[in-house]
């Protein structure tokens, strides 16, 4: 299964954007590319996701690398309530579901300083 | 509103006996999933269903039973073989088919203390 690759922690400061990494080398072309982000002691919550093209929607932007081994989440203006872990899995969107690529690896612990 | 129901929130047990975890959904989803989540660690999952009375196993299915008799109910049993309960477990679904890069919608957990 093609797994990813995240940073345990990032600090940024509040009000301003955050880019949150996250590497996927060996993605394969029906790979959808998911984020999600956890409260404490919360279930996780959709955030945000793609295929090729880059994305928006209210919570974030997802920025997809040409090669699509790579891609970047980005929180335009930071507040403390975004302080979260972020877990960046891939999804194949041509087996019909099921479990394939649900991996949830630790994902980014986002510090938010006020 | 639609959603993930999982009770209860807390879930004390003594070693040795068996324990089931509820989660219901009205999302009229067909694929519902299993996990486990330790402190500090990400989420493993133990067993997840694409359709009613199916069921496979994930990466961790030792020492735990489900069932799928209906659409929205996948109850988890925590039996007396599975040699450290004590974890967060977390129940989430999703539509499967042409939309299978639909997101996973998830319950907000039940934290189970075994001693």
């Amino acid at each position: 299964d093609a797994k990813t690759t995240q940073p345990n922690s990032m600090e940024s400061n509040e009000e301003e954007p955050v880019h949150l990494p996250c590497n996927h080398s060996t993605i394969s072309g029906t790979d959808y590319i998911h984020w999600y982000r956890q409260l404490p002691s919360q279930g996780p919550e959709y955030v945000i996701h793609g295929l090729t093209s880059n994305v928006n929607n209210r919570m974030a932007s997802l920025a997809i690398a040409e090669d699509r081994k790579s891609s970047t989440l980005i929180l335009h203006r930071a507040t403390l309530r975004d302080a979260a872990v972020y877990y960046c899995i891939l999804r194949d969107g041509y087996s019909g579901g099921g479990a394939d690529g649900l991996t949830f690896g630790k994902g980014t612990h986002l510090i938010i300083q006020p | 509103d639609g959603g993930i129901t999982q009770s209860p929130k807390y879930l004390f047990r003594k070693e040795g006996q068996n324990v089931t975890l509820s989660c219901e959904q009205n999302l009229n989803h067909d694929a519902m999933y299993w996990y486990r989540q330790d402190p500090g660690q990400g989420l493993r999952l133990i067993y997840y269903s694409q359709i009613v009375n199916d069921f496979q196993k994930g990466d961790i299915a030792e020492g735990y039973s489900v069932s799928r008799e209906k659409k929205e109910s996948f109850p988890l049993t925590v039996t007396s073989a599975q040699k450290n309960p004590t974890a967060f477990y977390l129940c989430a679904s999703s539509n499967v088919g042409s939309v299978s890069n639909s997101p996973l919608h998830f319950g907000n957990g039940t934290r189970l203390t075994v001693t």
